[in-house]
């Protein structure tokens, strides 16, 4: 089945540094992929619709300029939080579109814990 | 918005029968997702129903009314494995997937 990778599982930061995160389609092309936030129970929350070769297109709330997303290729998303403060930890998922297969045709990748100290 | 509603947290008994319920808005909804989650790590696929109806897929069935804006989640002869966080899931018309509120269900043996 379709596999998405992110990377990486865990970090901590400085507060004032800058994170990248990346997710990666494996074996299928995502044209769309999708990052979201999830606090500790609490469930998971869009941030932003990431798309090839155009601007991400970000949910209410979201600060575009802190949360930078890139999707240069058809297999590649970065999101990077910039200027990380200690309210920006927080577990983050991205997720990809694969168009063959609609019954789960959300692919999640296993996440990424960040800490900001 | 598109408010997706769930019981925050629910406790059964192993063995026991548990349904979860979730509540959407209609407008632009293309399907319905449920998840499962455990603590740090990805949500897990369990289904997926786009027409009216119950499916059932081993222990877990899930159940649409596409009419009512209203799915549940029903778990059968439930282990301790089960604990979890159950999500709700709904594909809208802009291709985008929107998490319900989210049940922790704890089970007890």
């Amino acid at each position: 089945g379709a596999v998405v990778s992110q990377h990486p599982s865990w970090v901590i930061c400085k507060s004032g540094t800058s994170v990248k995160i990346e997710c990666r389609s494996l074996d299928f092309q995502a044209t769309t992929m999708f990052w979201y936030r999830q606090f500790p129970k609490q469930s998971l929350m869009l941030m932003a619709t990431s798309n090839e070769g155009s601007k991400a297109t970000y949910e209410q709330g979201v600060e575009k300029d802190k949360f930078l997303i890139n999707h240069a290729s058809l297999t590649l998303s970065t999101l990077t939080v910039t200027s990380a403060h200690p309210e920006d930890s927080s577990f983050y998922i991205c997720s990809a579109r694969d168009l063959d297969g609609i019954k789960d045709g959300y692919t999640f990748g296993s996440g990424t814990r960040l800490t900001v100290v | 918005g598109q408010n997706i509603d769930q019981p925050t947290e629910m406790t059964a008994t192993e063995g026991a029968i548990v349904q979860i319920n979730c509540t959407y808005q209609t407008s632009g909804f293309n399907g319905l997702f449920w998840y499962q989650q455990h603590a740090g790590e990805a949500p897990t696929f369990l289904s997926y129903n786009v027409l009216d109806g119950l499916e059932e897929k081993g222990r877990f069935s899930s159940f649409l009314s596409r009419s009512k804006g209203y799915s549940y989640l029903l778990l059968k002869e439930l282990q301790m494995k089960d604990s979890a966080s159950y999500l709700c899931a709904v594909h809208y018309n802009t291709d985008k997937l929107i998490f319900g509120t989210g049940t922790r269900l704890q089970v007890f043996p």
